[in-house]
């Protein structure tokens, strides 16, 4: 079964500063799917972005980016630029390719933004 | 429609009644899914349907949940005899297909709180 991990319950950021989101998996396989979800307080879950494991170069979506390092089974994300409808809940998911739909998701971290 | 509908949004049910919770997927899409998150928890997958293969119940936590998906459209997720524990926000989503990186739509989920 894969784990994701999140060791960050919570983290506060200014506005426009730069917060980075950790989140570690654990995986014996060596192609997958990652994704970052922002869940705000109307409860719907929104993808933030996707990462392929057999992609090196490091997702980019406007102010959001990911940091994956994939020996270290690593998947940060970044948001640049913090803006007040940032605040939300993110969650880093994981999927095995193909066939599998199955998303394994982390406890989540919420993120405040301060004005 | 639109985006993915729940229904309803929120339910207050007591110890012991049945509940069913509803889920209409974005029009076209043949995978379904069922996700449970509880307080300060990440999303539990639950069960998953696609168009008219028998559904991964895998993810069910008892033999009181199940589910139906009619005419590969609407999809109902049945708790009989509730519980305390099963108290959370049920989450649906749909995709186009399943698997890679095809996206996951998530409708705003169904706070369930069993008294």
């Amino acid at each position: 079964a894969q784990t994701v991990t999140q060791s960050q319950p919570e983290m506060s950021v200014q506005e426009a500063e730069t917060v980075t989101l950790s989140c570690t998996y654990d995986t014996s396989e060596s192609d997958y799917y990652l994704f970052w979800y922002k869940q705000p307080p109307s409860r719907q879950m929104i993808l933030v972005i996707r990462q392929e494991a057999y992609k090196q170069q490091n997702a980019t979506e406007n102010r959001f980016s990911v940091n994956f390092q994939k020996a270290a089974k690593s998947f940060s994300l970044k948001i640049s630029d913090s803006q007040l409808g940032d605040a939300a809940m993110y969650f880093c998911a994981y999927r095995k390719p193909s066939n599998d739909y199955k998303l394994s998701f982390g406890a989540g971290t919420t993120v405040t933004v301060r004005a | 429609g639109a985006g993915v509908s729940q229904s309803p949004s929120n339910k207050v049910t007591e110890k012991g009644k049945d509940v069913e919770l509803r889920c209409d997927p974005i029009s076209g899409h043949t995978a379904l899914y069922w996700y449970r998150q509880s307080l300060g928890q990440g999303l539990e997958f639950l069960i998953y349907f696609q168009g008219n293969s028998a559904p991964d119940k895998s993810g069910l936590p008892s033999d009181r949940f199940s589910a139906e998906r009619t005419g590969g459209s609407v999809s109902t997720l049945t708790i009989q005899r509730t519980q305390q524990e099963d108290s959370a926000v049920y989450l649906c989503a749909s995709s186009l297909n399943a698997g890679g990186t095809s996206e996951a739509f998530f409708g705003q989920g169904t706070r369930l709180t069993v008294v």
